[in-house]
């Protein structure tokens, strides 16, 4: 059963940092590029980041280039967002996604990223 | 890069169909077969139910088809059903190697 399970969110404050990460399970991990999207509660999902299969190449939203790094470690099926220079407008669900729009396409349940004073 | 442009509301009576469109560019909808539609209810997680512009993945009704011409995506739900009620959302490949999402959907079932 393919699994995605992701963690590391909470509250931080503004101009904070987190370390989101995602346990892959089920399927060859090192197969996929994988994504974050976010999502605000009621408002519509915002794409974020994906990363290679080999995790050499990264593409980013504009609104988080220089902030936010995603990386994986394919020897433990790990998928990692660092987020930094936190803003209230982070605050947000961060999905784990595997194969994002794709046949195979496969989401986590997310985790809550709060930013506020 | 801007969200895709969507109608905010489609509305439709049981059995009809309707049709969302999703409005980018040249540089997106329009210069890619990469168009994705997902389908979310309330506290869900959003569902792929097309993708490539007219795929769908398995154990997707065949009642959701898509289409492209120009920079104008549209996702058709046929015979439309009370379980279809939800948001939709479009999203395409973009040539920064990003994705964009639309501004999403909501349809009614009447």
């Amino acid at each position: 059963e393919v699994q995605l399970v992701e963690s590391g969110g909470g509250l931080v404050q503004p101009g904070g940092s987190l370390r989101l990460s995602c346990a892959a399970s089920g399927f060859t991990f090192s197969s996929y590029w994988m994504y974050w999207v976010r999502q605000v509660p009621g408002k519509g999902p915002v794409w974020v980041s994906r990363i290679s299969t080999d995790g050499y190449k990264a593409f980013y939203a504009d609104f988080v280039k220089g902030r936010f790094t995603m990386s994986r470690d394919n020897a433990k099926n790990m998928l990692f967002l660092q987020v930094s220079s936190l803003r209230a407008e982070d605050t947000a669900v961060y999905y784990c996604i595997r194969d994002f729009g794709d046949r195979d396409d496969f989401w986590g349940q997310g985790t809550l990223v709060a930013v506020s004073s | 890069q801007s969200a895709l442009t969507q109608p905010a509301s489609v509305s439709g009576s049981p059995g009809q169909s309707i049709t969302i469109s999703c409005t980018g560019s040249s540089s997106d909808v329009g210069r890619y077969d990469f168009v994705s539609w997902f389908q979310q209810h309330p506290g869900k997680v959003p569902k792929l139910v097309i993708y490539d512009v007219s795929n769908r993945p398995s154990g997707i009704s065949n009642r959701f088809s898509g289409s492209k011409s120009g920079n104008t995506a549209s996702l058709t739900i046929s015979g439309l059903q009370a379980e279809d009620e939800a948001d939709y959302y479009c999203a395409s490949y973009t040539t920064s190697s990003t994705y964009v999402f639309g501004t999403g959907t909501k349809v009614t079932v009447l």
